[in-house]
């Protein structure tokens, strides 16, 4: 069974920082996409970064690029995103997710970010 | 960049009748990269369909997607109790991935 656990949110300053961990278990990770889906308060659904299962390829949406920094450690079966720069509309729920392709297919239930002064 | 247009925002219908929701891609989803997901109040998005109208992995023969190009439908032939949530559509196929805004289908 695809489990997918994410941790590392909280409250945070604006300006600040933090890194979300998702780890996983269940499927073979080095073979598999990975993405995070944020959403924030009461609204919809925004993909914000995915990486390659090698993690060589890296992709992020242009609200985030430059702040935001997805990496894997296929060693330890965990994903992650390091988000700096923390600004109020990053508050969201965070989703990690197994990609089938290009597709988030598995979610996991997700750690919530919330930046304010 | 494609923009998803998702209507009604909100359905309103009783269990047992036929739910229809439409997706509207502002340029041509190549392969019909086009995905459909449930999610229910405090949980996560749950992939329902893809490639416009595979059912994933245990999802219900009520829920169906169809369509091609800009225009792709989700219908659920007869509302369950449960089947009452947000439904978004979503391009995975090219970057941004973007989903559309959602639609709410709540009990009449």
């Amino acid at each position: 069974e695809v489990q997918l656990l994410e941790s590392g949110g909280g409250l945070v300053q604006p300006g600040g920082s933090l890194r979300l961990s998702c780890a996983v278990s269940g499927f073979t990770f080095t073979s598999s996409g990975m993405s995070w889906v944020r959403q924030a308060p009461g609204k919809g659904l925004q993909w914000v970064s995915g990486i390659s299962g090698s993690g060589g390829d890296t992709f992020y949406a242009d609200s985030v690029k430059g702040r935001f920094t997805i990496s894997r450690d296929n060693s330890k079966n965990t994903l992650y995103l390091q988000i700096n720069s923390l600004r109020v509309d990053d508050t969201a729920m965070y989703y990690c997710a197994k990609d089938n392709g290009w597709l988030p297919a598995s979610w996991g239930q997700g750690t919530l970010v919330t930046v304010s002064s | 960049e494609i923009v998803l247009t998702q209507s009604p925002g909100t359905l309103s219908l009783s269990p047992g009748e036929r739910a229809t929701l439409s997706c509207r891609a502002s340029q041509s989803v190549s392969n019909n990269y086009l995905a459909w997901y449930q999610q229910k109040c405090g949980q996560a998005p749950r992939l329902l369909i893809y490639d416009a109208s595979t059912r994933a992995t245990g999802i219900a023969d009520r829920f169906s997607g169809s369509g091609s190009g800009t225009d792709f439908t989700l219908t659920i032939s007869s509302l369950e109790p449960e089947d009452f949530a947000v439904y978004y559509c979503q391009n995975y196929g090219t970057l941004p991935r973007p989903f559309g805004q959602g639609t709410k289908v709540e009990i009449k």
